[in-house]
């Protein structure tokens, strides 16, 4: 079945550094790719999304390639600041049928002044 | 527009009661999934409807049940509450498409005690 596999946290970084947070997923066919956030106490926000190979998606500074030789997407932001600090998911949805996302367990990011 | 929106926000039970959580969809979305945080984990995938039909169902007993109105509003019913129950219960919409980006809701947050 599906699965996605991220690199598991807590990460914690200074304020400005760079930020990567490795995804790495298992799906036939060609799943849509996605990270979601979660600021505490909160649902799950979209941050970006791909839906076929070498899409890259953005946003607020926030990147992620699709790749498919690599079956990866991860996640990269060049300078990361305090209100970055949540918990970041990077999801699957199938290519055919049912589309449930598939999650993974998610990475906590802390990011200090 | 309004989001999704879900309710209640908050909700206390005792073992072996029943509860009901409610969902309202994106106006023009036809499609709602139900899934369940626990507490440091990624979401899981419990229904998801279409069009008032059950599209997909995840790997949860049958004392968890769904269903969708004609207005595709919907409500996650669990019965016979265990601990292990308690949870952050997420509803997410989207048009319905295959690979269609789904949009969470805040989140109900159940206590079973």
């Amino acid at each position: 079945g599906n699965s996605v596999t991220q690199m598991e946290g807590p990460v914690t970084l200074s304020e400005e550094a760079f930020l990567t947070i490795n995804c790495t997923y298992t799906a036939t066919g060609y799943p849509s790719l996605f990270w979601y956030v979660q600021y505490p106490g909160e649902g799950l926000q979209l941050l970006l999304k791909a839906t076929k190979a070498d899409d890259k998606g953005s946003n607020k500074g926030f990147e992620a390639t699709y790749r498919k030789e690599t079956t990866s997407f991860h996640l990269e932001k060049g300078s990361v600041q305090v209100s970055d600090s949540a918990v970041y998911f990077c999801a699957l949805s199938g290519s055919s049928g049912n589309t449930p996302l598939v999650f993974g367990k998610g990475t906590r990011l802390s990011v200090i002044a | 527009d309004a989001g999704v929106t879900q309710s209640p926000t908050h909700l206390i039970k005792t073992r072996g009661q029943h509860v009901t959580l409610r969902c309202s969809p994106i106006s023009g979305h036809k499609s709602v999934s139900w899934y369940q945080q626990v507490l440091g984990q990624g979401p899981q995938f419990i229904f998801q409807y279409y069009e008032k039909e059950e599209r997909g169902r995840g790997n949860f007993p049958d004392r968890f049940s769904a269903r969708q109105f004609p207005n595709y509003s919907s409500e996650l019913n669990v019965n016979a509450l265990l601990l292990g129950d308690s949870a952050l219960y997420l509803c997410a919409s989207s048009l319905g498409g295959v690979g269609e980006t789904q949009y969470f809701g805040p989140g109900t947050r159940l206590l079973v005690l």
